[in-house]
């Protein structure tokens, strides 16, 4: 019964190469979102969707694409991998503004990036 | 601009001992959220509470308290008698407006035997 899941777990990959992480949930959340957590453990916010419109996107670098085929899935396509994406990923998603549970986000297991 | 700031970094404690992880925040928006995330050795992200600016009252849950004062913005975590299974990153995080989490740095608490 998971909530939100995220694949790959761990991706390794070497500079240069393109590669997408995908994340689903089974909630019936309207909205999603994407987080990098640095080295640091420093967790910012990337994209985020409401019912696949791009709500939320903050200063990443283009190579960065977020898609969005349906309200259930939200995908992170990275173009060019350099050294400083190494991170986790993690998606989540949260009911939206509609709902008296907004805000609450619910997170996925997260991806581990290493580029190389 | 939405700040949250966790000024301890890192906590050591024994185990039963009690302990407040602290959390101050800033924003101009007059209705926003404030949240506790736990981070475990493993990984996820796992939620602890919300409280909506509305909401001062002090909440309890098992061996978890929050206090939130508005007057000096701040969103307290306090855990009693503390375990080890409690050694974990704690996040706390701000949404105003915007849908989005503004996460503060995160304290690691390690809880030893």
């Amino acid at each position: 019964d998971t909530a939100v899941s995220q694949t790959p777990k761990y991706l390794v990959t070497q500079m240069g190469n393109d590669k997408s992480i995908k994340c689903e949930q089974n909630l019936g959340h309207d909205t999603m979102y994407w987080y990098k957590q640095d080295s640091k453990k420093f967790l910012k916010i990337m994209f985020s969707y409401n019912n696949k419109e791009l709500i939320i996107n903050e200063t990443v670098p283009n190579r960065f694409s977020p898609k969005s085929p349906d309200k259930a899935h939200l995908n992170l396509h990275i173009n060019s991998l350099e050294l400083g994406d190494s991170a986790v990923y993690f998606c989540a998603s949260s009911q939206g503004q509609t709902s008296g549970r907004a805000d609450e986000q619910f997170f996925g297991p997260g991806t581990r990036l290493t580029v190389l | 601009a939405q700040k949250v700031t966790q000024a301890q970094t890192e906590i050591s404690v024994v185990e039963k001992e009690d302990v407040t992880l602290d959390c101050v925040y800033e924003t101009r928006d007059t209705t926003y959220y404030l949240f506790w995330y736990k981070q475990p050795p493993s990984g996820e992200l796992v939620f602890l509470i919300r409280r909506n600016s509305f909401d001062e009252q002090n909440e309890i849950s098992g061996r978890y308290s929050w206090n939130f004062q508005k007057s000096t913005s701040s969103f307290n975590f306090t855990i009693t008698a503390s375990q080890v299974v409690d050694s974990a990153v704690y996040f706390c995080a701000l949404r105003g407006r915007l849908q989005k989490l503004v996460f503060g740095t995160g304290t690691r608490l390690l809880v030893s035997p």
